[in-house]
């Protein structure tokens, strides 16, 4: 079974500044799907970026990009000139091409100082 | 409508009772998806359906769990004979269906409290 780590519990970045958060996820596929949503104290789940590992290229959202590594498994999430509303829980999550549920990590809460 | 709406919002209720859960996917989605997220933790997958067929119910914890979607649109997860460990917020999901293309979008979620 597909697993997803997310080890860092909290993050804290400046604003303007930036911060990367990280996610490695465990999986014998070469074909899935890899997520990060936001979920901010509202609780709602924003998809921030998604990443197709078959697609080589590292997705971009504005200001948000990830660094996608395949051989190591590791998706991070960089997020940069950050705001105070970048404030949230950011979830990293993987899908399997064969089905239809997510696995979560366990999420990283991100401070943003002024 | 614009987005994926639950209802209720927040529900307490006492153990021993049955409560259900409203999911109202966005318009056209074939696809919708029932999560569990307790606090501080990531949401896990509980079922989903394609229309109105269940296509998988393996992360039901259990008997007392359950879920429809009658006429492959609005659908419902019922909790028998509520227990504590099933306060929780319950979380809707749904995409427009074709695996490979398919991002799932997330409803505001339903807190539950049993007390």
């Amino acid at each position: 079974a597909q697993t997803v780590t997310q080890s860092q519990p909290e993050m804290s970045v400046q604003e303007a500044e930036t911060v990367t958060l990280s996610c490695t996820y465990d999986t014998s596929e070469s074909d899935y799907y890899l997520f990060w949503y936001k979920q901010p104290p509202s609780r709602q789940m924003i998809l921030v970026i998604r990443q197709e590992a078959y697609k080589q290229q590292n997705a971009t959202e504005n200001r948000f990009s990830v660094n996608f590594q395949k051989a190591a498994k590791s998706f991070s999430l960089k997020i940069s000139d950050s705001q105070l509303g970048d404030a949230a829980m950011y979830f990293c999550a993987y899908r399997s091409p064969n089905n239809n549920d997510m696995r979560f990590g366990a999420g990283t809460r991100l401070t943003v100082k002024p | 409508g614009a987005g994926v709406s639950q209802s209720p919002r927040y529900k307490v209720t006492k153990r021993g009772q049955d409560v259900a859960l409203r999911c109202d996917p966005i318009s056209g989605h074939v696809s919708l998806y029932w999560y569990r997220q307790a606090l501080g933790q990531g949401p896990e997958f509980l079922t989903y359906f394609n229309y109105e067929a269940q296509q998988d119910k393996s992360g039901l914890p259990n008997d007392r769990f359950s879920a429809e979607r009658p006429e492959g649109s609005i659908s419902t997860l019922t909790i028998q004979r509520t227990e504590q460990r099933d306060s929780a917020m319950y979380r809707c999901a749904s995409s427009l269906g074709g695996i490979r293309t398919d991002t799932q979008y997330f409803g505001p979620g339903t807190r539950l409290t049993v007390l």
